[in-house]
């Protein structure tokens, strides 16, 4: 089976832009989550999605927002971009059965790199 | 004070010690994650255990639930095993959240 893809890997922006990421599961998987990486903060959670719904979220603005398509693949979008937004975005997979993403195995995606500038 | 705690932050060991990276977490979990991160980013999933002893090749997880602690150990290390350890607790809040990672560098 194919592994988690995300596109673009890397990406510049400047202040004020948006930026769409996408990622797409393994194959069968139907949770999405997000995740933001820095070197202060570390990897936080953004939000997850089943079946098309955001079934749960991380504590962050609300320019950060996604969706899921009924093929299970994910977006991410980030509207009015902050120089505090560079970062790694990783999205992972899992199964999604169990009902709770948290416990199941997670399936990391290679990342997008966002710089703004 | 953060809900998962990990140590050491970094570690340096010869080729062939064996590694322990500890975590610690405060709240109640539903699993705990051991996470391994290599330069350029990607993360693989080691091991999720909600209680006992996982071993896959020459890593070993163990949980104890009570005293809120986990441990990662690594026998015969190698530089292959060079990178990030992250521990990543799930919660009543169902989300996971992540410790600092620890940086493990392995010398041959």
């Amino acid at each position: 089976k194919a592994g988690v893809t995300q596109t673009p890997r890397y990406l510049i922006k400047t202040r004020g832009q948006q930026v769409t990421l996408s990622c797409s599961p393994i194959s069968g998987h139907r949770s999405v989550s997000w995740y933001q990486q820095t070197p202060g903060q570390g990897l936080q959670f953004l939000f997850e999605y089943f079946s098309e719904t955001q079934r749960n979220k991380g504590n962050f603005p609300g320019r950060f927002s996604g969706r899921q398509f009924s093929n299970s693949r994910s977006e991410m979008n980030v509207s009015t971009l902050e120089l505090g937004d560079s970062a790694l975005y990783l999205c992972a997979s899992s199964q999604g059965t169990s009902g709770r993403a948290e416990r199941e195995t997670q399936y990391f995606g290679p990342g997008t790199r966002l710089l703004v500038l | 004070k953060n809900e998962v705690e990990q140590s050491p932050q970094n570690l340096t060991a010869q080729e062939g010690e064996f590694i322990t990276i500890n975590c610690s977490y405060s709240v109640g979990i539903s699993a705990l994650h051991w996470l391994q991160q290599h330069p350029g980013g990607g993360i693989v999933s080691l091991f999720m255990l909600s209680s006992g002893k996982k071993k896959h090749g020459r890593l070993i997880a163990t949980i104890n639930i009570q005293e809120k602690h986990s441990s990662l150990h690594i026998t015969a290390s190698h530089p292959r095993d060079s990178a990030v350890y992250i521990c990543a607790v799930g919660g009543s809040n169902y989300k996971l959240t992540f410790g600092k990672g620890t940086l493990l560098t392995v010398n041959p």
